[in-house]
Formats: C-alpha cells, sequence, structure tokens
C-alpha cells in the first residue's frame, strides 16, 4: 500500500530553526515534495527530492533518503509568515503515470 | 498569464443536485488533477488525466465523474451530491516533458457544501 506520515502539529519560535518529519511507503517511487499552504490558500511548491541528499533552497532545505523511506523539511531562521501548513508529497509511476500522494500535513505554529 | 483557474470559489447546493466544478489553465500542461482536501485527511487525489481524453481513477474517485476533451479545461461533476462531498476542492496541472521536477501547480479551489 502507500502511506505518509507526518507530525499533526509544531510550535517553534521566531528565528528558530525546525525540522518537519515525513516518512513513506510506497510501491513506485518517482520524488518528494514538499509544499507549504497558507490557511485558506493553494498549496505552493517549496523542494524537491529525487536521489538521496539535501536540497537547499534559501532558508529552506530538503532531505531524503530512498533506503529509510524518509524525508525532512529543515526551516531556518523562523519568520512569522512562516507559519502554514506544510505538506510532503510523493510521486507515484506505478501505473505508467504519475500521481501524487500526500500526507495530511504538519501545521506550524511560529510564535514571536 | 492567467495560469490555472478554478469556478466557482464557492458553492452551496442541495443533496441529490448536479454539481460541476470547472478547471482551466492557460499553459497546455499535459496532466491535471482533481483533488479534496478535508480536516485530517490532507489532500486525496480523486481523478486525474495524463492528456486530453486519458483519464485515471485516483484514491477517492467514487460519486465523481470527469472529462478531459481539451487539453486546458478538466470539469469535476458530482452526479448526485452527498453531505459527504462538502469539502475544498483544488484543480492541478503539471507537465513533466518540459519539466523535469513535474512541480504541480494548484488552483485556488473550491469551497463547495452540499446541505
Amino acid at each position: 500500500g502507500q502511506n505518509i506520515d507526518q507530525p499533526t502539529e509544531m510550535t517553534a519560535t521566531e528565528g528558530a530553526i525546525v525540522q518537519i518529519n515525513c516518512t513513506y511507503q510506497t510501491s513506485g517511487f518517482n520524488g518528494l515534495f514538499w509544499y507549504q499552504q497558507h490557511a485558506g490558500e493553494a498549496p505552493t511548491f517549496l523542494s524537491y527530492n529525487v536521489l538521496d541528499g539535501l536540497e537547499e533552497k534559501g532558508r529552506f532545505s530538503s532531505f531524503l533518503s530512498r533506503s529509510k523511506g524518509y524525508s525532512y523539511l529543515l526551516l531556518k531562521e523562523l519568520q512569522m509568515k512562516d507559519s502554514a501548513s506544510y505538506l510532503c508529497a510523493v510521486r507515484d509511476s506505478t501505473s505508467g503515470t504519475y500521481k501524487y500522494i500526500f500526507g495530511t500535513g504538519t501545521r506550524l505554529k511560529v510564535l514571536a | 498569464d492567467a495560469g490555472i483557474t478554478q469556478s466557482p470559489r464557492y458553492k452551496i447546493t442541495e443533496t441529490g443536485r448536479q454539481v460541476t466544478l470547472m478547471c482551466h489553465q492557460t499553459w497546455s500542461h499535459s496532466y491535471m488533477f482533481w483533488y479534496r482536501q478535508d480536516l485530517g485527511h490532507g489532500l486525496r487525489l480523486i481523478y486525474y488525466s495524463a492528456a486530453a481524453d486519458i483519464t485515471d481513477k485516483g484514491e477517492v474517485p467514487d460519486g465523481y465523474v470527469v472529462s478531459r476533451s481539451k487539453t486546458e479545461n478538466f470539469p469535476l461533476t458530482l452526479e448526485s451530491a452527498t453531505r459527504s462531498q462538502t469539502s475544498v476542492y483544488f484543480c492541478a496541472s503539471s507537465e513533466p516533458r518540459t519539466d523535469p521536477k513535474n512541480i504541480q501547480y494548484f488552483g485556488a479551489g473550491t469551497r463547495l457544501s452540499v446541505l
């Protein structure tokens, strides 16, 4: 089967670092995505990993270990505007086409 | 550049009625997707389409119908709406032929209430 797990909620302080973990099980892994979603808005793309290792983009980094079925999103120098839900998604190509399975999302609250 | 647009943004209907949610993208992306988002479930894939005239079921297709006669449009129809279909519906598109990451771009969503 296909399954993605991530914590439901996290809280951190402005200026701090937070790590949001994601574990997954899928038969046709073809990439892992992180999306940011502010309340009442559409998800927007943050990062993509298809090979093992760390991808860095400004204050955001994402890590992938395919053998462990594990990824994390690291947010540095937290700002109030980072308060949002962070969605982990796996792309599956088992059927020969691409489809995406999303986790339930992690709601991050950044406190002043 | 309009991108991907959904209409209507808000819809209230009654159980048993047919409802169609529209999705239009201007990028000529080959892939289009419909998701529903409910508290505690995250985004769940309803249907997706790899190209015009090609559609496939996702995780929760029951009660929904899609069509894709043109690349730019991917309407989602609830044939006989039920209260359990009250949700926020997101449409997305992507293009693997020109984007190695095949990133999905989402519309603003349609908030549907079935009374």
